[in-house]
């Protein structure tokens, strides 16, 4: 079993739907997590990060942390074509930047 | 130039060839990473440079050589690479390897043949 398990998707939504990424993992010494976004031929940039349980909202974008569950969410509300991209979650027990498990990625396409 | 900044952005290789990637950070950052990203798999942590740690995943092969002459410039050095090394090589730096976020360069597209 993966340590940490995102479907690869893709995922394709009208404009303006609201957007539902997800990530199972196995590990419950995870307490800091984060979702990066890739552009084609890009680099992954930081979107959001979480740490322990709850919810963080940053203007369009929601995470969610359900350390019960071993499940986190990232909420994308009115999507936009520039939102298609590939987006990763990530997540540590100690939130040193070596010690990251990342997520193969969910490629979400946004269609006029 | 800012940024994190990666040279070349697309390698072809063959499999007696040696060459080198390169990675130089416009931030300040003092800690330096290489990742491995393939198609359909997470992203594989390679080195990391910093002042409080070198970290080299045991699972490297010695066929991949790091170095980090400072804190702003980390290099790949690449040789007898096989096929199944095509990949895309991230850098990386962060301000310490705490809590700080990673910020990532566009990648060298490597293709060995």
């Amino acid at each position: 079993q993966k340590e940490v398990e995102q479907d690869p998707g893709p995922l394709s939504v009208p404009e303006g739907a609201i957007v539902s990424l997800n990530c199972t993992y196995s590990n419950s010494a995870f307490q800091y997590f984060m979702w990066y976004r890739q552009y084609s031929r890009k680099g992954p940039e930081l979107l959001m990060y979480t740490y322990s349980s709850g919810n963080k909202e940053d203007g369009r974008f929601t995470a969610q942390v359900d350390k019960s569950s071993k499940y986190i969410s990232l909420f994308i509300r009115d999507s936009q074509p520039s939102d298609s991209a590939t987006y990763l979650c990530a997540m540590s027990a100690t939130g040193t930047a070596s010690k990251l498990t990342f997520g193969t990625g969910t490629r979400l396409q946004v269609t006029l | 130039e800012t940024g994190v900044t990666q040279t070349p952005r697309h390698l072809v290789m063959g499999m007696t060839n040696k060459k080198s990637l390169k990675c130089e950070q416009h931030l300040g950052h003092n800690a330096m990473y290489w990742y491995k990203q393939s198609a359909k798999k997470p992203l594989e942590l390679m080195f990391v440079y910093s002042l409080e740690e070198r970290v080299e995943n045991n699972s490297v092969p010695s066929r991949f050589s790091p170095e980090c002459p400072n804190s702003s410039h980390l290099f790949l050095h690449l040789h007898t690479l096989q096929p199944e090394d095509s990949a895309l090589y991230l850098c990386a730096s962060s301000q310490g390897t705490g809590n700080s976020p990673l910020h990532f360069g566009n990648g060298t597209r490597l293709t060995v043949t």
